[in-house]
């Protein structure tokens, strides 16, 4: 079954405004939670990570809220623009285990001018 | 890209035959992985290795081996491809010795006829 469910599939955003990407969790042990940007025709890009000690991370204009009772983590974008187009995935994984990263299925986002 | 290099980056191959997918990292980094990306179910992990000949089965292993004979090199074999085995193949390392920071390479397009 799906590890971290992730939503919306896809986003259509204005220029200028907030992208919000949220993905749920169940598994308790998952102590890192990145997001990854991908464009077409590339490898997925590690663009932000944060681990449940912190319930915010911010990075420019990408942040990610991290809620640890609900098992939720979210990706806003602020000021959105064009060339954030791209599909964006969440993460979870279990560290000094080498182990696994478990993705969601991905948000394509669209910025439209 | 932190060092790594997939090849081939496209292939063709027939239904039951042998294909190795090869993955080189520049970098003396511990922990590989092969992932598969398909429509609808974002990344999966295949096989992860954390070490020379130290490999593990992810959760979509079936039908597919790995082996690592040296730290840079990290091997996926499609014993007898299938065509449910078409997908876009993503190698990734990490550089941190907990495991974190995944970084991945651009991709090899398998398509199976």
């Amino acid at each position: 079954q799906q590890q971290v469910k992730q939503s919306p599939q896809s986003l259509i955003v204005q220029k200028g405004g907030i992208s919000i990407i949220n993905c749920a969790y169940e598994n308790t042990a998952f102590d890192y939670f990145p997001w990854y940007q991908q464009f077409p025709g590339k490898g997925p890009a590690l663009l932000i990570a944060i681990r449940p000690d912190v319930s915010e991370k911010k990075e420019g204009r990408f942040t990610i809220s991290f809620n640890k009772s609900a098992k939720q983590f979210s990706l806003h974008i602020m000021d959105s623009q064009p060339g954030d187009s791209a599909t964006y995935f969440c993460a979870a994984s279990i560290l000094n285990t080498g182990n696994q990263f478990y993705f969601g299925t991905g948000t394509s986002l669209t910025v439209i001018p | 890209d932190a060092g790594i290099t997939q090849s081939p980056r496209h292939k063709v191959t027939e239904t039951g035959t042998p294909v190795t997918l090869r993955c080189h990292q520049t970098e003396n980094h511990r922990y590989m992985y092969w992932y598969r990306q398909d429509p609808g179910h974002g990344l999966r992990l295949i096989h992860y290795s954390y070490g020379v000949k130290d490999t593990d089965k992810g959760e979509v292993s079936d039908g597919y081996s790995v082996s690592r004979s040296k730290t840079e090199d990290f091997l996926l074999t499609l014993e007898s491809a299938t065509s449910s085995q078409t997908s876009v193949y993503f190698c990734a390392i990490s550089i941190a010795q907990t495991g974190a920071e995944a970084f991945f390479g651009q991709g090899t397009r398998l398509t199976v006829v």
